[in-house]
């Protein structure tokens, strides 16, 4: 039972363009969310990061925003850059489980100059 | 060193050979993360450590995987009788809170993993 989806395998955006990943999760305890990028042959690094309070949290170019009654997040990123292509992973998780994350499967991002 | 280091990168075990992998997470990191990638899926949790307790073992898929940090600090994975289903990327992190309101503001680390391939 995967309780975290990204429907998308992969997306490929133009340079300058806004990229949007979509996420969405089944376990309603789920309070926090995180974006994770992952370059090849390296580990996973975090980018950003939403709790349930909010609907919408900003970091420079990422963008993401929390839909909680659809259970849905996305990741935007604008604009797109080449350095973005990388794969991205949602994660969640929840306040006793704290960094116990459950992980989507990714989505390739391809940014194309 | 500045982040979490694995080793060795790479491992090729014959089915039936026990492996050990080796994590140096941050220092100063009271938490310790072993998780599983299997190819094209995400990563998926094996076990925690807080320093040298291990508090959460629920992922750890046989008996045949066993995970210590004897001194809190390095951790070891070790896996007894590879089987073709372990041929996977292990993945170590830390970070410095793990559970609780606290760790919304301390994320995992991540290091670059073990890939590991059994023949």
């Amino acid at each position: 039972d995967q309780q975290v989806k990204q429907n998308s395998p992969s997306l490929s955006v133009q340079e300058g363009r806004i990229s949007i990943l979509n996420c969405d999760y089944t376990n309603s305890m789920f309070d926090y969310f995180l974006w994770y990028k992952k370059y090849p042959a390296e580990g996973p690094t975090f980018l950003i990061s939403i709790s349930s309070i909010k609907d919408k949290n900003e970091d420079g170019r990422f963008t993401v925003f929390l839909n909680k009654s659809a259970k849905h997040l996305s990741l935007h990123i604008v604009p797109s850059q080449p350095g973005d292509s990388a794969v991205y992973f949602c994660a969640a998780s929840y306040m006793e489980y704290g960094n116990k994350l459950v992980f989507g499967a990714g989505t390739i991002l391809r940014v194309k100059s | 060193g500045a982040g979490v280091s694995q080793s060795p990168r790479y491992k090729v075990a014959k089915r039936g050979q026990d492996v050990a992998l080796r994590c140096d997470p941050i220092s100063g990191h009271v938490s310790l993360f072993w998780y599983q990638q299997a190819l094209g899926q995400g990563p998926e949790f094996l076990t925690y450590f807080q320093n040298e307790a291990q508090l959460d073992k629920s992922g750890l898929p046989s008996d045949r995987f066993f995970a210590e940090r004897p001194e809190g600090s390095v951790s070891t994975l070790k896996i007894q009788r590879t089987q073709q289903e372990d041929s996977a990327v292990y993945l170590c992190a830390s970070s410095l809170v793990s559970f609780g309101l606290g760790s919304y503001n301390s994320p995992l680390h991540f290091g670059n993993g073990t890939r590991l391939t059994v023949t």
